[in-house]
């Protein structure tokens, strides 16, 4: 499974734009990259999927460039209550025996 | 639609002692996952299964672990003897099949003392 590399952490003021930057070198050509959202005592919880160029939902954007090596996460106009740690993964399209989590990005939200 | 639900959500226990956790997936969801996640970390797969039958368990400590899902529904996760290392927040998911979007429980947070 190709193994992802991410900020450990990230501050960001109330209001602002958040993009959080994931590395996947190693991901195939059937793999998707997915994104969870923990928070604390709380299991962690799908925020968005893509494969490649753009995918937009009701909580945040997801860019994929064209050699998809990377991915990033876009949230826009953070509140205090999207302090969480984001989870960068790549799934495999026939699903995943082992899920690989790594350490996510704790992400801080200011007033 | 209900949500995965986890029992106990606390546990605290001495070394040496067993504890069991018990999990009821998403009605309808193939797919359930044990997750241990340590402070700090983030979730790392123990076990898989696909209806009542084991997908993967590559890394689940068999000495002293055990899970099952012997009617493909809910889920029951032993440590015996239990070590002080165990302590962590055990997590269930479940999916409507591998390919699919894991939803996850609360959890159970265990304490080994």
């Amino acid at each position: 499974l190709a193994k992802t590399t991410q900020p450990i952490s990230m501050d960001s003021y109330e209001g602002q734009e958040v993009n959080i930057t994931c590395s996947h070198n190693n991901i195939a050509t059937n793999d998707y990259i997915t994104w969870y959202q923990q928070f604390p005592s709380q299991g962690p919880r799908f925020i968005i999927q893509g494969y490649k160029t753009k995918v937009t939902n009701e909580v945040a954007s997801l860019f994929i460039p064209a050699d998809r090596k990377s991915s990033t996460l876009s949230l826009p106009r953070v509140s205090l209550s999207d302090t969480a740690v984001y989870y960068c993964l790549v799934v495999p399209q026939t699903g995943a025996n082992n899920l690989f989590f790594g350490t996510g990005t704790r992400l801080t939200v200011i007033p | 639609e209900a949500g995965v639900a986890q029992s106990p959500r606390y546990k605290i226990i001495e070394k040496r002692q067993s504890v069991a956790f018990w999990c009821n997936p998403i009605s309808g969801h193939a797919t359930l996952y044990w997750y241990q996640q340590i402070l700090g970390q983030g979730p790392k797969l123990l076990i898989q299964f696909q209806n009542n039958g084991v997908v993967d368990d590559s890394q689940l400590p068999k000495d002293r672990f055990s899970a099952e899902r012997l009617k493909g529904v809910d889920s029951t996760l032993k440590i015996q003897p239990a070590k002080l290392e165990d302590s962590a927040v055990y997590l269930c998911a479940s999916s409507l099949n591998a390919a699919d979007t894991q939803y996850f429980g609360p959890g159970t947070r265990l304490t080994v003392l």
